[in-house]
């Protein structure tokens, strides 16, 4: 059974950039036509794809964040990681890991979620 | 984008009773839909992808129908389990997106 963890800092400070890293386990993220994503949810509110990498390194991203989003893959840990630049309040939210089997499929595995705050 | 809104935000029902939850896309998606489910402090759950295919494990009594721009996600009869949010999801162009959501919560 494929499962997902995210990590990393749960506060960061307004106009830094915050890093997440999810480890795969059960399962390599080399294999498959699986692309490995980044979904949010702001506190009481609904879910916001913010993007997705397959491990060939092939990247999608949510426009309204791309500018500031960096999203990549390292093979030999079996990890996929979420970098987001100059942060603001805006970007508080549970930062949710997913595994997905591309456009017209699903995600079918998460993670459990990391809360992330921003503030000085 | 793609934008998807779930009707009606809050179902409130009985266990037992048969639940109707609506998802319209602001154009075609064809088949390419998602549903999801939400407890309370939990990730969502996949519980139908391609509009009507139940992921692996879900029971039965979830189904759902539809395609183009008008979708419908079924509980036959609910189960104390069942109360959560549901979220539908387009799969067929990026960004892809979700719906705001339905709440579906004990009368």
């Amino acid at each position: 059974q494929v499962q997902l963890q995210e990590s990393g800092p749960g506060l960061v400070k307004p106009s830094q950039t915050l890093s997440l890293t999810c480890t795969v386990s059960g399962g390599s993220i080399s294999s498959g036509g699986y692309y490995w994503s980044w979904i949010r949810q702001k506190p009481g509110k609904g879910l916001e794809w913010i993007g997705y990498i397959h491990y060939s390194g092939a990247t999608y991203y949510n426009p309204s964040l791309e500018s500031r989003l960096t999203i990549s893959v390292d093979t030999s840990k079996n990890q996929f990681s979420l970098k987001l630049s100059s942060v603001t309040a805006a970007d508080t939210a549970l930062y949710y890991c997913a595994r997905d089997g591309g456009i017209a499929a699903s995600a079918d595995y998460w993670g459990q979620g990391t809360l992330v705050t921003v503030s000085s | 984008e793609i934008v998807l809104t779930q009707s009606p935000a809050t179902l409130s029902l009985s266990p037992g009773e048969r639940a109707t939850l609506s998802c319209r896309a602001s154009q075609s998606v064809s088949s390419y839909l998602a549903w999801y489910q939400q407890k309370r402090g939990q990730a969502p759950r996949l519980l139908m992808y391609g509009a009507s295919n139940r992921a692996t494990g879900i029971p039965a009594r979830f189904s759902g129908s539809g395609s183009g721009t008008d979708f419908t996600l079924t509980i036959s009869s609910l189960e104390p389990e069942d109360f959560a949010v549901y979220y539908c999801q387009q799969r067929s162009d990026w960004p892809l997106t979700f719906g705001g959501g339905t709440k579906v919560e004990i009368k």
